[in-house]
This record gives C-alpha cells, sequence and structure tokens, in this order.
C-alpha cells in the first residue's frame, strides 16, 4: 500500500463547479500538508501549504486537513477553465524533510 | 528572480547511451531535489542534497543513477547505461533552508529508444 493515496481521476466539471480533490495517508508522523498544481509540460507549483490540521483558504482555494482521520482534502470555489491541471497532494514529517507525493488528479473545467 | 533552470528541456537518445541532465538551482536555495514522474509511479524523490551534500539517495534506482553538485548554483544527474524504462520526466527543484516549499523546474522529458 502507498504511503499516500489520491484518486487519479480524469474529473471533469463545467465552469463554476464547485471542486473537491482528496488524500488519504497512512504516515502519521506527516504535519505538512501541500498542494501542488501541475500544468502540462510544466513543473508542479506550489498552491497551499498547510502544517497540522485544521483549514486554510486562499481565495477560491481551500485546505482541510484530518489528521485524526489521515484526510486531506482541496476545494476550489468558481472553478474556472485557467483551474483545468494535475493536482498533487504532498506531505512530509518534517519541515526539512523529503516530501512525500500523491499520484495526481487531472481536472478538466469546461466553459 | 530567475526560477529552478533545467537543461535539455527534451531528451531522446538510445539506450545505452550515457545521458546527463542538468539543474540550477534558485540562487540562495540550500536544498535541493532530483525527481522521476511517470504515469505508472507519479512523482518519486531520487536523491535530495542540502548544502551540496547528498543527504538521501535512497530513492535511486540502481547503480546506473548518479548525482552530483559540485557547488550550489549546479546539479547533475547522470544515467549510465540508460534503459528505455528510464524513460520519463525528470524535475529538480530547490528551496531554502527552514520550514520553506519547494520549487520546481520545468523538468526534461528523457525518451531511452
Amino acid at each position: 500500500q502507498k504511503e499516500v493515496e489520491q484518486d487519479p481521476g480524469p474529473l471533469s466539471v463545467p465552469e463554476g463547479a464547485i471542486v473537491s480533490l482528496n488524500c488519504t495517508y497512512s504516515n502519521s508522523a506527516f504535519q505538512y500538508f501541500m498542494w501542488y498544481r501541475q500544468y502540462s509540460r510544466k513543473g508542479p507549483e506550489l498552491l497551499m501549504y498547510t502544517y497540522s490540521s485544521g483549514n486554510k483558504e486562499d481565495g477560491r482555494f481551500t485546505a482541510q486537513v484530518d489528521k485524526s482521520s489521515k484526510y486531506i482534502s482541496l476545494f476550489i470555489r468558481d472553478s474556472q477553465p485557467s483551474d483545468s491541471a494535475t493536482y498533487l497532494c504532498a506531505m512530509s514529517a518534517s519541515s526539512y524533510g523529503k516530501l512525500t507525493f500523491g499520484q495526481g488528479t487531472i481536472l478538466t473545467v469546461h466553459p | 528572480d530567475a526560477g529552478v533552470i533545467q537543461s535539455p528541456r527534451h531528451e531522446v537518445t538510445e539506450m545505452g547511451q550515457e545521458v546527463t541532465l542538468r539543474c540550477k538551482p534558485i540562487s540562495g536555495h540550500d536544498y535541493l531535489f532530483w525527481y522521476r514522474q511517470t504515469m505508472m509511479r507519479g512523482l518519486e524523490l531520487l536523491i535530495y542534497f542540502n548544502n551540496n551534500v547528498p543527504i538521501d539517495d535512497s530513492g535511486m534506482p540502481e547503480d546506473r543513477f548518479s548525482a552530483k553538485m559540485p557547488n550550489a548554483s549546479f546539479s547533475t544527474l547522470k544515467i549510465q547505461p540508460s534503459e528505455p524504462r528510464d524513460s520519463a520526466v525528470y524535475f529538480c527543484a530547490s528551496r531554502k533552508q527552514g520550514n520553506q516549499p519547494q520549487h520546481f523546474g520545468d523538468g526534461t522529458r528523457l525518451s531511452i529508444l
């Protein structure tokens, strides 16, 4: 079993929809949780960064971490075609440690 | 500031050849990471350096792979001899010391025929 599980999708939604992306993990030592967005033929770029449990909001994006359930989520409100990309969750046990990535979810937002 | 710069962007070569991938991290960053991304396995960490010193190379698939960081502004990932199963996109990332996020380059798309 992989340390981090992420549904690869693909996920296709209409413009304006609320998108929910999720990851589960098995390593209880993970404390730092990230979401990266990767456009086609580009490197991943950091979207959200949270420490431990709780919520974090940035514009149309909200990240949630539930350490008791070992479950993290990314919500995208009012989704736009420009949000079409692969979304990768990532996590680590320490601020200086290596990241473990999920498989990535391919999202398409159609006009 | 310039981001992480990788070269070449694309590489196509025949199996058995030596392949060298290059990375220039963001100036002032203390950590450098090499990743490999495939459809089957996703994004996997191969090796990372702190202040030019290799810290964890447990992700390097086998002895055919080697990485060096001769100075703070340059790193190489070498595959010798290359095999078709090495075909993937290889990413380099860097970050500052402390609780800082990683910044990725745009990768090298490697095809071994």
